[in-house]
């Protein structure tokens, strides 16, 4: 079964600071890999996917994300917070291959970003 | 266009009351998925479909819970006697993938459903 941890609950970063968004899955074999960001009332939006390309991925709002094997990482990572980064941010995992489950995603339990001015 | 939506927005039930909640997925897309996402936690799968077909329902907590999508279009999730357990926001995702996707399928959520049951 398939696994995500996202270390740290909370981040609080200053605007114009890095973001570091951490996120560890556990998985028999490379999974593909998503992270999701929710602003307050409304729904989860995509922000790059890891898909067994590239393992240096780029998504929108200036987010990227690399994918580590030897680490099972897939950190999220931004230059420069802006105040309105400040959301809740989701990692997960599905399997890969076609059919079976690999349409489920498996979050994890969310950060909390703020960013403070 | 549109994206996808839900409905009620927020819904307060008294403990053993029946709920419906309503999605609307993206015109076209084939398949839709439901999500409950508790306080404090990522969203958890509930259940999976094809377009009418309800081809994964792993994830329903009890059989108290019940979802339909008879026409392969708009899906209702239904809760029956609900628990005060049952208190989440019920997300529900589109996708236009078909059958063999093989999830790099963008999945596309709602605003979610809050419920609140006393």
């Amino acid at each position: 079964a398939q696994s995500v941890t996202q270390l740290g609950s909370h981040v609080s970063v200053s605007e114009g600071a890095l973001v570091l968004l951490r996120c560890n899955y556990s998985s028999s074999v490379p999974p593909y890999l998503f992270w999701y960001v929710q602003y307050p009332n409304q729904g989860l939006q995509l922000l790059l996917k890891y898909t067994s390309a590239a393992t240096l991925v780029k998504g929108i709002n200036g987010f990227e994300a690399e994918f580590k094997k030897s680490e099972t990482s897939f950190h999220l990572t931004k230059p420069s917070a802006h105040m309105s980064d400040a959301a809740e941010y989701f990692c997960a995992v599905s399997a890969v291959g076609s059919g079976g489950s690999n349409y489920k995603l498996t979050f994890g339990k969310g950060t909390l970003l703020t960013v403070n001015p | 266009g549109a994206g996808v939506s839900q409905s009620p927005r927020y819904k307060v039930a008294k403990r053993g009351q029946d709920v419906a909640l309503r999605c609307d997925p993206i015109s076209g897309h084939v398949s839709l998925f439901w999500y409950q996402q508790a306080l404090g936690q990522g969203p958890e799968f509930l259940t999976y479909f094809q377009n009418e077909a309800q081809l994964d329902k792993s994830g329903l907590p009890s059989d108290r819970f019940f979802a339909e999508r008879p026409e392969g279009s708009v899906s209702t999730l239904k809760i029956q006697r609900t628990q005060q357990e049952d208190s989440a926001v019920y997300l529900c995702a589109s996708s236009f993938g078909t059958l063999g996707w093989g999830a790099q399928e963008t999945q596309y959520f709602g605003p979610g459903t809050r419920l609140l049951v006393l």
